[in-house]
């Protein structure tokens, strides 16, 4: 049973538009959210991230909007860069269980083009 | 620079053999993890340890062992008995948080095992 899902596979954007990738979750629990960010053949970046008593976080291009009544939350990149182009992860962990593990969805692969 | 190396990049492995990856940090972080990546799967605990000498098993533990004598080093093996083992394989690695912000992995660069 997948607790963090990642519903689109892959998403194309137009270089200088918004990119935004979704992710759901079912463990109500879950309380910290973070995207990473992987190219091909290396490890995942961290790239930002958001604790379930806020709503927003911003870092420069890169927002995260978290709606905990839906258990959804969304990165928007904007302006999209083709160096953008890379899987996108989305991990949450449940800080009370004392395992600091993350949980992460399947990804999505964003293709920014020029 | 402060890190996480993983070595070797690229293994082969024949069928019946176990075979180890390592994974070295020094950024003095107390939690080790290891997942397994496959395409269209995402990133898959297998174990993770929290202190040295000590270690839990992920969800996928079953036919992996791991060791953690020092801080530093999170050896992964892989035995004969995992029936796929054709995968990439990423190390991680946190500090025990003391709050919610100090959650970040840093992860390696991976290794790419095939059986052959």
């Amino acid at each position: 049973d997948q607790q963090v899902k990642q519903n689109s596979p892959s998403l194309s954007v137009q270089e200088g538009r918004i990119s935004i990738l979704n992710c759901d979750y079912t463990n109500s629990m879950f309380d910290y959210f973070l995207w990473y960010k992987k190219y091909p053949a290396e490890g995942p970046t961290f790239l930002i991230s958001i604790s379930s008593i806020k709503d927003k976080n911003e870092d420069g291009r890169f927002t995260v909007f978290l709606n905990k009544s839906a258990k959804h939350l969304s990165l928007h990149i904007v302006p999209s860069q083709p160096g953008d182009s890379a899987v996108y992860f989305c991990a949450a962990s449940d800080s009370g269980a004392g395992s600091y593990q993350l949980t992460f969805g399947k990804g999505t692969k964003l293709s920014v083009i020029p | 620079d402060g890190g996480i190396t993983q070595s070797p990049k690229y293994l082969f492995r024949k069928e019946g053999q176990n075979v180890t990856l390592s994974c070295e940090q020094n950024l003095n972080h107390d939690a080790m993890y290891w997942y397994r990546q496959d395409p269209g799967q995402g990133l898959r605990l297998i174990y993770y340890s929290q202190i040295v000498n000590d270690f839990q098993k992920g969800d996928i533990a079953e036919g992996y062992s791991v060791s953690r004598e020092k801080k530093e080093s999170f050896p992964l093996t892989v035995t004969s008995a995992q029936k796929n083992p054709t995968a990439f394989y990423l190390c991680a690695s946190s500090i025990v948080p003391g709050h919610p912000g100090d959650y970040g992995y840093t992860f390696g660069s991976g290794t790419r095992l095939t059986v052959v």
